[in-house]
């Protein structure tokens, strides 16, 4: 079946602008992730929806990051006024968990490549 | 808070020779542990995983064993092949109920022919 897919790919902005990233999870799985990849270290979270609420935003840096999940499948991830250090690669995963184990497998998706100018 | 600390890297193994790619961490309770693979130009994929003391997971000729008194979560293959290259991340979810991962910086994995 389909796997976890993200849009766009890329993304250049430019400092200040706002943008917006797409995740589509596995249909089914009811918990989605946002991780955010800076070069040559390992992914950090940034938030957790159980279906439509986010059961924990305490990976959000700063107010400008904001996400949402409004029918519980669909994410969006939205930061406002970018800056240059908002660039890295931003991973979206899924998993099947509804308040069970915490080690379900979580299923990445390809990411999507942020580059601010 | 939860951290992962890996060994530093890149490592460059020559093929058929045995890898360890060293792992600990630090959590509260009792973690589960994982490993993840990122094969390059692809995303993310879940290598194995061990969700309790003297746990060994294994997959694809890769093995690790959740160490409590260390722990350590040492990732090992007796013999590497080409097909291996790639990044190594270690990785934990807390004891309760939010299963955010806690990865390390990851490993670049090179084998030669």
């Amino acid at each position: 079946g389909a796997g976890v897919s993200q849009t766009p790919s890329n993304k250049v902005t430019e400092k200040g602008k706002y943008v917006e990233l797409r995740c589509d999870p596995i249909s089914g799985h009811t918990a989605l992730y946002w991780y955010r990849q800076s070069l040559g270290q390992g992914p950090e979270f940034l938030i957790y929806f159980q279906g439509t609420g986010a059961a924990d935003d305490s990976g959000l840096p700063n107010d400008r990051f904001f996400a949402v999940r409004p029918e519980g499948s669909v994410s969006t991830l939205k930061i406002q006024r970018t800056e240059r250090g908002d660039s890295a690669v931003y991973l979206c995963a899924s998993s099947a968990t509804s308040g069970g184990p915490p080690w379900a497998a979580q299923y990445f998706g390809p990411g999507t490549r942020l580059l601010v100018l | 808070g939860d951290s992962v600390t890996q060994m530093e890297g890149p490592v460059t193994l020559s093929e058929e020779a045995f890898l360890t790619i060293n792992c600990t961490y630090t959590a509260t309770g009792y973690p589960s542990l994982f490993w993840y693979v990122q094969y390059p130009g692809e995303g993310l994929q879940l290598l194995l995983k061990a969700t309790k003391a003297d746990d060994k997971g294994s997959n694809k000729g890769f093995e690790a064993t959740y160490r409590k008194e260390t722990t350590s979560f040492h990732l090992e293959k007796g013999s590497v092949q080409v097909s291996d290259s790639a990044v190594y991340f270690c990785a934990l979810t807390g004891a309760g109920a939010n299963s955010k991962l806690t990865f390390g910086k990851g490993i670049t994995l090179s084998v030669r022919p």
